[in-house]
């Protein structure tokens, strides 16, 4: 069966570490994955989007992977902060279904000062 | 500011009645969608519209109508036959559907039953 995973438990980060989420997913291709982060009650927000021929895609203190063999994108904030206190979530782009997004649940990050 | 604003924020349905929700976008994209977000699970797709007077059904349209008459307007209508209307709704605008195109988003409309 098709499956796109995210850590359903929060994760506690201490303020100034890095903090790092994972997406596993089974039985998809992927053209490209998204990463989005939301704050209670309101609409997701784009980061970053990495192309499957892509190994690594930075912008500011945010990292993304994407290994096609393992079918995992892990995210990073380094020097993590309190305001980067949300949920992210990652989706799956597949181009042999019109471009459909396939959501993750998302995982809730908390940073503790 | 350029953005995608919904309204209202909250929304009560009665039992056998139909509701609309609105979603106006002033970024100029083409495409628009609509998703349901249930806690624990990922987004998943109502409707979208790649363009003007066309839209096509998502994962889970049942219950559910749309119309696209202007570019900047993308209403949802969440009919009496959806029988678990209860959830979070986001309308979400792009350039185009190109998979490398980024999705903005509204801030929702929760919608429950009374």
């Amino acid at each position: 069966s098709q499956k796109i995973e995210q850590n359903s438990e929060a994760l506690n980060i201490q303020e100034g570490k890095t903090a790092t989420l994972t997406c596993n997913y089974t039985n998809y291709s992927p053209a490209y994955l998204q990463w989005y982060r939301q704050d209670p009650g309101r609409g997701p927000v784009f980061l970053l989007l990495i192309r499957e021929n892509e190994k690594e895609k930075r912008k500011e203190r945010l990292k993304v992977t994407f290994d096609t063999t393992l079918k995992q994108s892990l995210f990073h904030i380094t020097a993590s902060q309190p305001a980067d206190s949300a949920t992210y979530l990652c989706a799956l782009v597949l181009m042999d279904s019109n471009y459909q997004l396939i959501w993750g649940a998302g995982t809730k990050l908390i940073i503790k000062p | 500011d350029g953005g995608i604003t919904q309204s209202p924020k909250y929304l009560f349905r009665k039992e056998g009645q139909n509701v609309t929700l609105s979603c106006e976008q002033n970024l100029n994209h083409d495409a628009m969608y609509w998703y349901r977000q249930d806690p624990g699970q990922g987004l998943r797709l109502i409707y979208y519209s790649q363009i003007v007077n066309d839209f096509q059904k998502g994962d889970i349209a049942e219950g559910y109508s749309v119309s696209r008459e202007k570019k900047e307007s993308f209403p949802l209508t969440v009919t009496s036959a959806q029988k678990n209307p209860t959830a979070f709704y986001l309308c979400a605008s792009s350039v185009s559907r190109e998979g490398n195109q980024p999705q903005h988003f509204g801030d929702g409309t929760r919608l429950s039953i009374l």
